[in-house]
């Protein structure tokens, strides 16, 4: 079936630091979604991308759909600890299916 | 407060005792599915309900049963379950039951151990 790829898989920041991360795919998608999973909980919407090229902001989280449409980018700048969690990308698939990256980890570092 | 409940949030079981994970939304969406956790493998989905009585398999549908008789719940039923079922497990929904035009929200999993 269709795969992304998402890097890193986990990632320790500290504090103030900038993150970034990214989601490949071998098939091209018209829509990327970014989400964020905190600990204990289910996957929140973070962005939607909908078209080739764009970049959206949602406060310090900045996404990007890349030109290619096979790919995408999620920056966070100055790392809070509330930004500690599982991101994962996902693209709907089909008439009825949404396909999830394996995930980044994000970690505080001590 | 718009939400998807799933229950219960932990069960332990043996190999091959039937259980039911059960999910509710209450923002009548059409839309609702089945996803299991894994380390390293992301999100993968088992089941899906475009609407009432319509369901239809993801990508990892063996082992497991669900139906969709009223448009608010979607339970999931393990017949016989395995030691390679433990997984956290997470119901979502949405609005349409086309292709994909709005946000899914997910419940808080349900973390299922089978021994």
């Amino acid at each position: 079936g269709q795969q992304l790829n998402q890097s890193p898989q986990s990632m320790f920041i500290q504090e103030g630091e900038d993150v970034s991360m990214n989601c490949t795919s071998s098939s091209i998608f018209n829509t990327w979604l970014w989400y964020k999973q905190d600990p204990g909980e289910g996957p929140v919407l973070l962005i939607a991308l909908y078209k080739a090229g764009e970049l959206t902001s949602n406060g310090r989280l900045t996404a990007q759909f890349g030109i290619t449409r096979k790919d995408s980018f999620l920056n966070i700048s100055a790392s809070i600890p509330s930004d500690v969690g599982i991101y994962f990308c996902a693209a709907p698939w089909g008439a009825s299916k949404i396909i999830f990256g394996s995930g980044t980890r994000l970690s505080i570092r001590p | 407060e718009a939400q998807v409940t799933q229950n219960p949030r932990y069960l332990i079981t043996v190999t091959g005792k039937k259980l039911t994970v059960t999910c509710s939304q209450n923002m009548n969406h059409e839309y609702m599915s089945w996803y299991r956790q894994d380390p390293g493998l992301g999100l993968r989905q088992i089941y899906y309900s475009m609407n009432v009585e319509v369901t239809d398999k993801g990508d990892v549908p063996e082992g497991y049963k669900v139906s969709r008789k009223e448009k608010r719940n979607f339970p999931l039923i393990l017949e016989s379950p395995s030691p390679n079922q433990t997984s956290l497990y997470f119901c979502a929904s949405r609005h349409g039951q086309g292709p994909y035009n709005s946000p899914l929200h997910f419940g808080n999993g349900t973390r299922l151990t089978v021994t």
